[in-house]
Formats: C-alpha cells, sequence, structure tokens
C-alpha cells in the first residue's frame, strides 16, 4: 500500500496566485482530513470528508480556502487567492472510519507563498 | 529522561535509557487517544493508540498510559534509539470524528 499521497511536495507561489494541493487517500478509506501545520498553531483541522462528502468545514480559515472531493481516490485543497499568512505545511489524512479510527497522514505539501 | 506535557516542549534523553513524554488532554469526555511520531519534513505517523475503557496499552518497545482521573496521558518508550528522535504527539478524540492534536514534545536521543 501506497499509503496517502499528496502532490506537490513543495509549492513557492506569490501572493494573489491560486494555490491548488492534491491528495489521494489510501483505497478504501472513507474518511478524508486536511490539516495545516504552523510552528505557531500546530495542526489544525480544516475540513473533512465522508463517503466524499464534506461533513465539517468549521476549521477552513477564510473564503479564499476551498475543498473538493469529486470521487474516493481524489481531494484538492484550493487557496484563491493566495496571503503569505497561508505558508505552512497542508497535510491530508485519511481513515477506514473517521470516528475514533487511526488516520494515515501522506508526506503534506509544504507551502511558502512570497 | 521525562517531559511534562506541554510545559516541557523538549526532552533529551541518552540512547539506551527509557523516555517518557507526558500529556493533559482536556475533554473529560475524550474516548480515544493516539500518539503520534513526526520526524523532520514527513509526516506523523501513528505509534499507539489507546481507548477509554483501559489503562494500559502495550507496543513494540512502546507503552501508553492513560489516567482519567487526573487526565493525563503517557508514552514509554523502551531502550531509547537514534531513531526515536523526532516530535511526539498526542492526540484525543474529542467529537465523533476530531482528533485535536497537542502541541508535540520535541525528543533528542544523545549517542
Amino acid at each position: 500500500d501506497a499509503g496517502v499521497i499528496q502532490s506537490p511536495r513543495h509549492e513557492v507561489t506569490e501572493m494573489g496566485q491560486e494555490v491548488t494541493l492534491r491528495c489521494k487517500p489510501i483505497s478504501g478509506h472513507n474518511s478524508l482530513f486536511w490539516y495545516r501545520q504552523t510552528m505557531m498553531r500546530g495542526l489544525e483541522l480544516l475540513i473533512y470528508f465522508n463517503n466524499n462528502v464534506p461533513i465539517d468545514d468549521s476549521g477552513m480559515p477564510e473564503d479564499r480556502f476551498s475543498a473538493k472531493m469529486p470521487n474516493a481516490s481524489f481531494s484538492t485543497l484550493k487557496i484563491q487567492p493566495s496571503e503569505p499568512r497561508d505558508s505552512a505545511v497542508y497535510f491530508c489524512a485519511s481513515s477506514l472510519a473517521g470516528v475514533g479510527e487511526k488516520l494515515f497522514f501522506g508526506s503534506g505539501t509544504q507551502l511558502s507563498v512570497l | 529522561g521525562e517531559s511534562v506535557g506541554l510545559h516541557l516542549p523538549t526532552l533529551s534523553v541518552q540512547e539506551g535509557d527509557n523516555s517518557i513524554i507526558n500529556c493533559a488532554y482536556s475533554n473529560s469526555a475524550s474516548d480515544y487517544f493516539i500518539w503520534y511520531k513526526q520526524e523532520s519534513g514527513k509526516g506523523p505517523q501513528f505509534i499507539i493508540d489507546i481507548r477509554s475503557n483501559m489503562d494500559k496499552r502495550q507496543g513494540q518497545r512502546v507503552t501508553v498510559l492513560l489516567n482519567k482521573t487526573v487526565k493525563h496521558l503517557s508514552l514509554q518508550i523502551a531502550a531509547t534509539q537514534p531513531g526515536d528522535s523526532a516530535v511526539y504527539f498526542c492526540a484525543e478524540n474529542t467529537d465523533d470524528y476530531k482528533l485535536s492534536f497537542g502541541a508535540g514534545t520535541t525528543v533528542t536521543v544523545r549517542a
């Protein structure tokens, strides 16, 4: 099993540009999570999908952030327009059931907005 | 070596010694807890979990202890190795699906 796959590993962009982060969860997992990690705030849950449906997006910081899960094997997190304060590591994680089950994390996308 | 939860975010331990990493959780209703290990440049990696109906659970070289009375969780690593150097996070299941992560403890293993 290849685990959770994220792309790109690193993204450097200029303020105002659109950024799209991609995630392929573990096959068979029905729950997908997007997290953001910074030194100041640690790991923050942005959005949670269950069976491709967004269940809780209360962690999405602003309307500039959006996430989609068109099918069970793919999800995107988009930031438009990006700002320097969005610089962080973004992790995608998946789990089999979502409720009280361990999460498997991808390697993350290091985003730098200049 | 021993750390005291979120108030001492770093732990230095001699190779071969046992490590104890502590975590104070916030929600008395939490029923599921996980320890994750995060190495530099990688995502958090599952180490061990425990449900609230248990006090102790053992894995390979790791033991998790849960004290619900004082809302305290600890991770014990036996015979710490250089590969154990990482940031360790405790996480509690605070809602149906949400995991709330602690700030993390950086463990450095001295040769």
